[in-house]
């Protein structure tokens, strides 16, 4: 399995920035990828990372480091609409599957 | 249509019945995933389709999980003789052939959320 470590749930102030951290452990990395999943809702895509370094969208920004297994999402400026579960997934090739693994998510709440 | 599309949206069933889910996915989209999610659980995966080939069923829970993809295209997944324990959303994604070492985005349905009483 890819292991993948995400912290259950946080909480900023509107305004504020928040790091999401996910850790993972696989043996033939392909690509990892972040979403954004209200309540009751299906995930959207948010951002996927394969080569180390920082991807940059708007207030959303993902980054990566493959040697240290370790991904983290930063959202800025935050708003209210920005609560809601973030879900780290991992794609590890090395059983010749290319299905990207979840993480439990973290739950992310933001307060006035 | 523009997105994934599932059916029901919800679904209240007894103990012991079977239940079909469908799943329509985005057209040309030749890879469809199965997930399940337990409240606060993360996605669990049941069952992947790619094209003609065989399907990944690596993840279905039991023997009484079944899923067929006609045509490349509309998929259906059946639970047989439901438990209490089946109770969870059961989420349907496309993309295209995620074979190709690139981004290959899974696109999601809305869900259908079962109950088994």
């Amino acid at each position: 399995g890819q292991n993948i470590d995400q912290p259950t749930e946080m909480t900023a102030t509107e305004g504020a920035i928040v790091q999401i951290n996910c850790t993972y452990q696989t043996s033939g990395f392909n690509g990892l990828f972040w979403y954004q999943q209200h309540a009751g809702e299906a995930p959207t895509f948010l951002s996927y990372n394969v080569l180390d370094g920082l991807e940059e969208k708007g207030r959303f920004s993902s980054f990566l480091s493959r040697s240290k297994g370790y991904s983290y999402l930063l959202l800025k400026e935050l708003q209210m609409k920005d609560s809601a579960s973030y879900l780290c997934a991992v794609r590890d090739v090395s059983g010749g599957s290319y299905i990207p693994t979840f993480g439990r998510g973290t739950s992310l709440i933001v307060h006035p | 249509g523009a997105g994934v599309s599932q059916s029901p949206s919800n679904k209240v069933t007894e103990k012991g019945k079977d239940v079909e889910l469908r799943c329509d996915p985005i057209s040309g989209h030749t890879a469809l995933y199965w997930y399940r999610q337990s409240l606060g659980q993360g996605l669990e995966f049941l069952i992947y389709f790619q094209g003609n080939s065989a399907p990944d069923k690596s993840g279905l829970p039991s023997d009484r999980f079944s899923a067929e993809r006609t045509g490349g295209s509309v998929s259906t997944l059946t639970i047989q003789r439901t438990q209490q324990e089946d109770s969870a959303v059961y989420l349907c994604a496309s993309s295209l052939p995620p074979d190709r070492g690139g981004q290959e985005t899974q696109y999601f349905g809305p869900g259908t959320r079962l109950l088994v009483l």
